[in-house]
């Protein structure tokens, strides 16, 4: 097990709504990236947090948006939920660094109906 | 879009055996990873390749790297009931931080 935890661990949400999903890093790492695996899929990148600041993004519209706090725990937030949305949500911290390891949680998954 | 793609899609063997999987990419990378995930949970890192580097060890598992043919490859020797796990392989692109999933790999390993 790593020191990563998510919030929570499922998730119903309809059409439309708002989400906001959470994550806390483990301790000593400044660095959260967050990503979308649907099923039978690879996680893809959705974006990168360090020391409260985005600090690289990938192919994912406006209405996903992020937060990391002071703390270095983080929020991802998706506006305006569409069915395929629906996916299991995962981040993961390390430590600030090029290629440097990722630590996963256990990811939270979300169903939009 | 995926940069890396592993094969085979899925892998049933038995408990002792040895198990294969290879992982092959397309533009030129930093460092290649691999990572475990058991039924949809979260992954867990195995075993980071740098692009200089051929060959990497870590107890029952063995990862080679081929720059040239641009593969890679995990061995997971005397594979156990425990090893059953979807296989992922991540690189990270020449200047780029983020890691690029495949599709994985699905192990089935029978008692």
């Amino acid at each position: 097990e790593t020191g990563v935890t998510q919030s929570p661990t499922h998730l119903i949400k309809t059409r439309g709504q708002q989400v906001t999903l959470r994550c806390s890093s483990q301790s000593g790492h400044n660095t959260v990236s967050w990503y979308q695996q649907a099923l039978g899929q690879g996680p893809q990148f959705i974006f990168q947090y360090y020391r409260e600041e985005e600090n690289g993004r990938g192919n994912f519209p406006p209405r996903f948006s992020g937060l990391q706090f002071p703390n270095y725990s983080s929020e991802l937030n998706v506006n305006a939920l569409e069915l395929d949305d629906s996916a299991l949500y995962l981040c993961a911290s390390s430590l600030a660094g090029f290629g440097n390891e990722q630590f996963f949680g256990p990811g939270t998954r979300l169903t939009v109906l | 879009s995926q940069q890396g793609e592993e094969d085979p899609q899925a892998l049933s063997i038995q408990e002792g055996e040895n198990a294969t999987m290879n992982c092959s990419y397309k533009t030129s990378i930093n460092n290649l990873q691999w990572y475990r995930q058991n039924s949809g949970r979260g992954l867990v890192h195995l075993i980071l390749i740098r692009s200089n580097e051929r060959e990497k060890h870590s107890g029952r598992l063995r990862v080679t790297l081929d720059t040239s043919k641009k593969s890679s490859s995990l061995l997971i020797t005397a594979s156990r009931a425990a090893d059953t796990a979807s296989y992922f392989c991540a690189t990270n692109k020449g200047g780029s931080y983020i890691p690029t999933f495949g599709r994985g790999t699905s192990l089935i390993v029978h008692p």
